[in-house]
């Protein structure tokens, strides 16, 4: 069966300071790989996705970045981070179908 | 444009009270896929239903059951019998032609004991 792992479960970080999230799937091969961002009390905004190794997608412009080094792990990077970063991360994946599944999440507080 | 309407920003119940939620949606696709989602407290979030635009039956499994109405653009949810475990934010979801998801703004589910 897949699973999908992501870390960490938390993370307090300052305002400028960088940040790598990473997320990789187990139990499947090529499968489409996704970040989103949820804001406390609110719903989910796609921040970047993915169809193969080097292949990144960007639907929201900010100072994030996403790579796929390897099939199945997925990174979430920023150099300076800002107070509007903050949030939930959610890292998840699909077959080349529609159903995405989500990893448990990070909770990222920016001071 | 194509979107996912929840109207209801928040539902409170008794447990044991039947509790439907809402899901509007719009597309130009003749074919999509409809899906909902439920993220407890914990956060994760887990895919409980995907329907076919060209399958119109309606789905039940256990307590959930989920009416699909093309004529009127929705996909709603109904618990019946709710429980406190069923408490969560639920989230409705438009999947378009390039295998993304339009998420709808979701909607949180409170049952009280």
């Amino acid at each position: 069966s897949q699973t999908i792992h992501q870390w960490p479960a938390t993370l307090v970080q300052p305002v400028g300071s960088p940040l790598s999230l990473e997320c990789t799937v187990e139990g499947t091969s090529n499968p489409n790989l996704y970040w989103y961002r949820q804001a406390a009390g609110r719903g989910l905004q796609l921040l970047f996705y993915s169809v193969g190794i080097g292949q990144i997608s960007s639907e929201v412009p900010q100072n994030l970045s996403a790579s796929r080094p390897q099939d199945r792990q997925f990174i979430l990077s920023s150099k300076k981070l800002l107070l509007s970063d903050s949030g939930f991360y959610l890292c998840a994946w699909s077959a080349q179908g529609y159903e995405q599944y989500f990893g448990p999440g990070t909770r990222l507080t920016v001071t | 444009a194509q979107k996912v309407t929840q109207a209801q920003t928040e539902i409170s119940v008794v447990e044991k009270e039947d509790v439907t939620l809402d899901c509007v949606y719009e597309t130009r696709d003749t074919t999509y896929y409809l899906f909902w989602y439920k993220q407890p407290p914990s956060g994760e979030l887990v895919f409980l239903i995907r329907r076919n635009s060209f399958d119109e039956q309606n789905e039940i499994s256990g307590r959930y059951s989920w009416n699909f109405q093309k004529s009127t653009s929705s996909f709603n949810f109904t618990i019946t019998a709710s429980q406190v475990v069923d408490s969560a934010v639920y989230f409705c979801a438009l999947g378009d032609s390039n295998y993304q998801l339009i998420w709808g703004a979701g909607t949180k589910l409170i049952i009280k004991p």
